[in-house]
């Protein structure tokens, strides 16, 4: 697999639902960000997570990071229309201000 | 809230020609990067820049690319002669230094159309 692969590729879920979303790398990383990004617009960033954290939560977002496996998830509780997009996971090198690596994507579709 | 902005969101452009996509990152930033996205494909790094020199490139960013810091607040990307395959989404970002936050802030890119 790519350094920072998500999975699923796409994911359709009933509005209210909880959506889990799963990405791997294969490098030593400083950190690992999430971002979303609406069709065709910019990219937003929703959370950092440190190598040496293991969970982090930012309101209805909750990110997890297992090191020795070099995974990480992204949980979107009680999800809502407006949470409909494509969500990348993105990893940096060893030393911090580094280049991101992103992943494929995944493809959330919230169903009303 | 401070952000990233970027100038046009949209260009059309001839092979061939030159265009200078601008952005003006967040101000008290000092690391610097673009990266661009083909249709339906993966963000790619291109370049990151800090104290005034290019700290970093990727494959893709050959001599047909520079970056420039022309003052204090804009942030450049120079193509010198479009090629069909430079069209993509070109996204800038900043972030502080190591010593703090180490989130990259991403414009809302400049659709770049080479036709």
């Amino acid at each position: 697999s790519q350094q920072g692969e998500e999975d699923p590729q796409a994911l359709s879920i009933q509005e209210g639902e909880n959506a889990t979303m799963n990405c791997s790398y294969k490098t030593s990383i400083n950190n690992l960000q999430w971002y979303r990004q609406n069709s065709g617009r910019g990219l937003v960033h929703l959370i950092l997570i440190r190598s040496n954290e293991r969970e982090k939560h930012s309101g209805r977002l909750r990110v997890t990071l297992d090191t020795s496996k070099k995974s990480s998830s992204l949980l979107i509780t009680a999800s809502r229309a407006a949470d409909t997009a494509s969500y990348f996971c993105a990893t940096d090198g060893n030393f911090g201000n580094e280049k991101l690596t992103f992943g494929t994507g995944t493809r959330l579709t919230i169903i009303p | 809230e401070p952000e990233v902005t970027q100038t046009p969101s949209h260009q059309v452009t001839q092979m061939g020609q030159e265009v200078i996509l601008r952005c003006v990152p967040i101000s008290n930033h000092l690391y610097f990067y673009w990266y661009r996205q083909i249709l339906g494909q993966k963000v790619e790094f291109l370049v990151s820049f800090y104290n005034n020199e290019i700290s970093e490139k990727s494959e893709i960013f050959d001599d047909q690319f520079s970056v420039e810091r022309p003052d204090g607040s804009n942030f450049t990307l120079k193509i010198r002669s479009t090629k069909l395959e430079d069209s993509a989404m070109y996204f800038c970002a900043s972030s502080e230094t190591g010593l703090g936050d180490e989130t990259q802030y991403f414009g809302p890119g400049t659709r770049l159309l080479v036709l």
